[in-house]
């Protein structure tokens, strides 16, 4: 089974506009991280945003939230007021003890395209 | 404070051929980690290596193999090199190693192709 599950391939979005990308997770660790990376075209992984799983508040930086449902296993990222500097790859990430190691598992990627 | 550096950043090879990355962390970082990214498989762990120890590695055949130098920077090595191994060498540091909450920053990788 997947771990990290990104089921939006492609997103497109105004410019000025919210927009949510999806991700699912699933893991049997009580103590997990989630994190949100932007990959823009030339290739660079952008460290955006972190939650840990004991975390009671959503997670924000700057324009970037975190919607975490734990229950639902699912942390959503959040960002407002889209601009077009926005439009990459985006990754959604999961740090937990697979195996009695903390390896890291990423998701297949949501492509943002940002619209004038 | 400079960032995550890789070299090369392109490279070509052919197969049967064996390849070297090389990676310098963040200053005054000690873990770093290699990812693959290819269109097919996405973004794999490699291994990760902590004050000049493997401290986890991923599913990848003994072909791949890596190390860390006292100076914290990494080295990746491929031997015998297949098609299948062209991708984006992502290389990333950060402060401590394991742990659900490591913080990593990548660096701008390097395209290896394999022909």
């Amino acid at each position: 089974a997947q771990k990290i599950t990104q089921t939006q391939p492609g997103m497109f979005v105004q410019e000025k506009e919210a927009v949510t990308l999806d991700c699912t997770y699933d893991t049997s660790d009580p103590s997990y991280g989630l994190f949100w990376y932007k990959q823009p075209s030339s290739g660079e992984m952008i460290f955006l945003i972190y939650q840990g799983s004991y975390d009671q508040q959503n997670a924000t930086e700057g324009r970037y939230s975190l919607n975490f449902q734990k229950a639902r296993k699912s942390a959503n990222l959040v960002i407002s007021a889209s601009q077009l500097g926005d439009s990459a790859m985006y990754f959604c990430a999961m740090r937990d003890l697979s195996g009695g190691s903390y390896i890291p598992t990423f998701g297949r990627g949501t492509s943002l395209i940002v619209h004038p | 404070k400079a960032g995550v550096t890789q070299t090369p950043r392109y490279l070509i090879k052919t197969r049967g051929q064996q390849v070297t990355l090389s990676c310098s962390p963040i200053s005054g970082h000690r873990s770093v980690s290699w990812y693959q990214q290819t269109p097919g498989q996405g973004l794999q762990f490699l291994f990760e290596y902590f004050s000049e120890t493997q401290r986890n590695k991923g599913n990848f055949p003994g072909r791949f193999s890596g190390r860390q130098f006292s100076n914290s920077r990494s080295e990746m090595n491929v031997s015998t090199l297949e098609l299948g191994d062209s991708a984006l060498y992502l290389c990333a540091s950060s402060l401590g190693a394991g742990g659900p909450n490591n913080e990593q920053f990548f660096g701008p990788g390097t395209r290896l192709t394999v022909l």
